[in-house]
């Protein structure tokens, strides 16, 4: 049965670094047809992909948020970890973990976990 | 960067068929796929690689895709299937959705 958990902060400061984990069972970070990516989506707004990685290390980000974002994996825990410096209210959102197959599709989502940006 | 284009909501009667349309520049000949996602839930993988069901995912969804426009097809809509649905291409290597619509049954 494959899962994958979100945690993390709820609520952050403006200029804080967010730093968000995931936590995968039912398959391995190592296997090559997967990988882990993490999207978000504001309240009551379209989904935003922002980060993935794979098995062999290689990693992407979504060009906007580039600057701001890292992510990486612990094989042997079976976690992926986003960082996303300097936050800003309108990084408000449910922040979703989420198995990619392929370098194609998003088969498994994560509950996601609602991150309040506020002063 | 690639932009995915969807209606913001589309409306169906029951039992008739909804089409929701994704468009992009030659998005035909990329692999598409499409996402439901109810009020407090995660989104579904409803439809991959342009037309292929998911195990667990009704016959009456279906899709296309073509030139420079992809389609959702529900055929006999149920009041359980209202949501909103997405569109997700793979684009210079990143992930890249639609902006969504939201399909109500009248």
């Amino acid at each position: 049965q494959v899962t994958l958990k979100e945690s993390g902060p709820v609520l952050v400061k403006p200029t804080e670094t967010l730093t968000l984990t995931c936590t995968v069972s039912g398959f391995s970070l190592s296997n090559a047809r997967m990988g882990v990516s993490w999207i978000r989506q504001p309240p009551g707004k379209a989904l935003e992909w922002l980060a993935h990685i794979f098995s062999n290390d290689e990693k992407s980000y979504s060009t906007s948020l580039k600057s701001r974002l890292t992510i990486s994996k612990d094989t042997s825990k079976s976690q992926v970890v986003l960082t996303m410096t300097n936050m800003d209210p309108v990084d408000t959102a449910t922040y979703y973990c989420a198995r990619i197959l392929d370098t194609a599709m998003v088969d498994y989502w994560g509950q996601g976990t609602l991150v309040t940006v506020s002063s | 960067s690639y932009v995915l284009t969807q209606p913001p909501s589309v409306s169906v009667a029951p039992g008739k068929t909804a089409r929701i349309t994704c468009g992009g520049n030659n998005i035909g000949s990329k692999s598409v796929h499409w996402y439901q996602q109810k009020p407090g839930q995660a989104p579904v993988l409803v439809i991959y690689y342009d037309s292929d069901r998911p195990s667990g995912i009704p016959e009456r969804f279906s899709g296309s895709n073509s030139g420079n426009t992809a389609t959702l097809t529900i055929s006999r809509v149920e009041a359980g299937d209202e949501a909103d649905y997405y569109c997700q291409v793979w684009d210079s290597s990143r992930g890249v959705f639609g902006g969504g619509t939201k399909l109500t049954v009248l």
